[in-house]
Formats: C-alpha cells, structure tokens, sequence
C-alpha cells in the first residue's frame, strides 16, 4: 500500500502564508491522484476544503487554495487567521480507486 | 439541504460484529458514492472503503478485506458499513462521507470495543 506523507506540524504567524505539502512514495503526485485536503479542528467532524488538487467548496475560504508543485500536491494559506489552527489531511487516491490518507499536518498560527 | 446522519455510538466486546448507518437527504443518493473513514483516538483519519449508491459495487482498502461489508438501501438512501471480529484496536470514530467530491460528512459515530 501506498504511503502518503505530510509535514507533522508547521506554525504560521497571523497573517502569513504557510504552504503544506503531501508527497506519495509511489512518485509524483498527478491530477490522477485527484488530491483532497480535509481539515479538521479538535472534537469537529472534518470537512473538504480542496478537491480534485485545486477545486474549492463553496464553504472554502479564499484565503485557500490547492495546487500541484514539485511532484508534490500543495495547500497554500495565505492570510492566516486563529481560526485556520487545525489539523490538515490529504487524501490521494491510486489504481484501482483504493485511497490512502496521509498522516496530517498540525497547523499552529502563532 | 444535503446531510448525512449516521446511528448513534455502539460498545462491543472483542470479537463482536457491529453495523454503523449513514442516513443520507436532500439529494438523488444513486448519484453518488459513500466514503467510510475512521479515526481512532488521538489518530490520524484511516480510508476504509467506498460504495456506489447507483449499484453496490465496492472498494476496500486492503487492511479492512474479508473484516468489512458495505451495503446500500435506496429504499431508506441508507449506508451501511458493517465491521465483523472486532478487536481494541477497532475502538475509533467512524464517518461517511459523500463521494466524489468529499462535500459533506456524517457526524460520525464512536465504536467502542471493550471486554
């Protein structure tokens, strides 16, 4: 099974820009991977913000955004708010239509 | 509105079955599919499988093959994901959410497994 991997934790300032990363161990993340970014806060269900690398939901802030970069599938926050502090999941999916999650990513703005 | 509402927290001794449900509205269920995914204590999220509401076929992600049965009921647009054998490590919240696009959620349901 595939791996998928993330940044365990990254803190951004108020106001800043954070780019977190999800890499796969198979190789290159593509648009075929249709790469989704889910966060969720403490004791909440979580909720998609991105999917298919860079569509957003109607509830997704714009401050938001997904995209592909370095054989790596990205999700840039820029304008950091208190309230974006949560955990952040990529989920990629592979041959076959089986999906993997990666680890997480803690998001401190501080 | 969309929603999916899933039953409600289950305790179950070792070796036990149990069936969680995801009671989805507001739109064609046939249309889509259902993600299950779980989530044990202080863990990461865990991708279990997907079905299609328009024709039951499924997908189980390999640590769940043989242990795990999802179904669907057009009559009550009901998912069903039911998880056999139960072991401790099986203790997780358990979600659905709706495919392709992961748009909404299921508020999920605490599977408690315990002697």
């Amino acid at each position: 099974q595939a791996v998928v991997t993330q940044e365990p934790s990254v803190t951004v300032s108020p106001g800043g820009t954070i780019t977190l990363t999800c890499g796969s161990s198979t190789g290159a993340v593509t648009s075929g991977h249709y790469p989704h970014w889910i966060q969720q806060k403490p004791g909440q269900a979580p909720r998609t913000l991105i999917y298919d690398t860079s569509n957003k939901h109607s509830w997704t802030p714009a401050r938001f955004s997904g995209a592909l970069l370095g054989g790596q599938a990205a999700l840039t926050l820029s304008g950091a708010q208190p309230e974006d502090e949560a955990e952040y999941y990529c989920l990629l999916s592979y041959s076959g239509g089986r999906r993997v999650f990666g680890g997480g990513t803690k998001l401190t703005v501080l | 509105q969309v929603q999916l509402v899933q039953s409600g927290a289950e305790v179950k001794k070792p070796g036990a079955s149990v069936k969680v449900s995801c009671k989805s509205s507001g739109y064609t269920f046939t249309s889509f599919g259902i993600t299950w995914v779980r989530q044990a204590p202080g863990q990461g999220l865990e991708w279990m499988g997907w079905i299609s509401a328009y024709n039951g076929d499924t997908i189980y992600a390999q640590n769940f093959q043989g242990r795990v049965t999802m179904t669907t009921d057009t009559s009550t647009t009901t998912a069903h994901m039911e998880v056999k054998s139960l072991r401790s490590d099986d203790t997780a919240v358990y979600y659905c959410m709706r495919d392709p696009r992961g748009d909404y959620w299921g508020q999920g349901t605490l599977v408690t497994v315990s002697s």
